[in-house]
């Protein structure tokens, strides 16, 4: 079974500064896909980013980007210049093609410091 | 353009009662999926509902049922409520392609059992 870890349950960052969050999941499939996502305290949970297994190429979308490596199962998000509002619990998701079910990780509370 | 709307935002049963969670998806969208959050952990898989079928399920026992109308809305039932059964349940929903591209979340129901 496909499982996802975040072992990191609290990050701070400095406003301006850059943070990265981990991710690592467990799949003996080739193809899958990974996102993040971004829970703040109204709850609703937000893509952030995702990437597709077999391309190579690290998924960016303006300030956030990926370090996707799939020979060892990795997938850290780093937010550049992180904002206050970019406060908020994150969670690294999987899929594959033959499911509809995202398996989620148990969260990063990232805090935002002024 | 209004995104995934749940109702209600907050609800309060008696353990052993039964529950009616409400679900509207994205404009455009036809696939709705639930997921049940506990306090300080990730989303876990409940089912999904495409065409007024259940196309998938996670691994939630009968007292979780669902339902989907022919305008895409859902509906999550819940009978015999437990105490444990008390967490945030989400709904997400997509278009075509699935989850491949990301799932639009609503805001979340959040249901204490007491």
């Amino acid at each position: 079974a496909q499982t996802v870890t975040q072992s990191q349950p609290e990050m701070s960052v400095q406003e301006a500064e850059t943070v990265t969050l981990s991710c690592t999941y467990d799949t003996s499939e080739s193809d899958y896909y990974l996102f993040w996502y971004k829970q703040p305290p109204s709850r609703q949970m937000i893509l952030v980013i995702r990437q597709e297994a077999y391309k190579q190429q690290n998924a960016t979308e303006n300030r956030f980007s990926v370090n996707f490596q799939k020979a060892a199962k990795s997938f850290s998000l780093k937010i550049s210049d992180s904002q206050l509002g970019d406060a908020a619990m994150y969670f690294c998701a999987y899929s594959n093609p033959g499911t509809y079910k995202y398996i989620f990780g148990t969260g990063t509370r990232l805090k935002v410091l002024a | 353009d209004a995104g995934v709307t749940q109702s209600p935002t907050h609800l309060i049963k008696t353990r052993g009662q039964q529950v009616t969670l409400r679900c509207s998806p994205k404009s455009g969208h036809d696939t709705v999926s639930w997921y049940q959050q506990a306090l300080g952990q990730g989303p876990q898989f409940i089912f999904q509902y495409y065409e007024e079928e259940e196309r998938q399920r996670g691994n939630f026992p009968d007292r979780f049922s669902g339902h989907q109308f022919p305008n895409y809305s859902s509906e999550l039932n819940v009978n015999a409520l437990l105490l444990g059964d008390s967490a945030l349940y989400l709904c997400a929903s997509s278009g075509t392609g699935g989850g491949r591209y990301g799932y639009t979340f609503g805001s979340g129901t959040r249901l204490t059992v007491v």
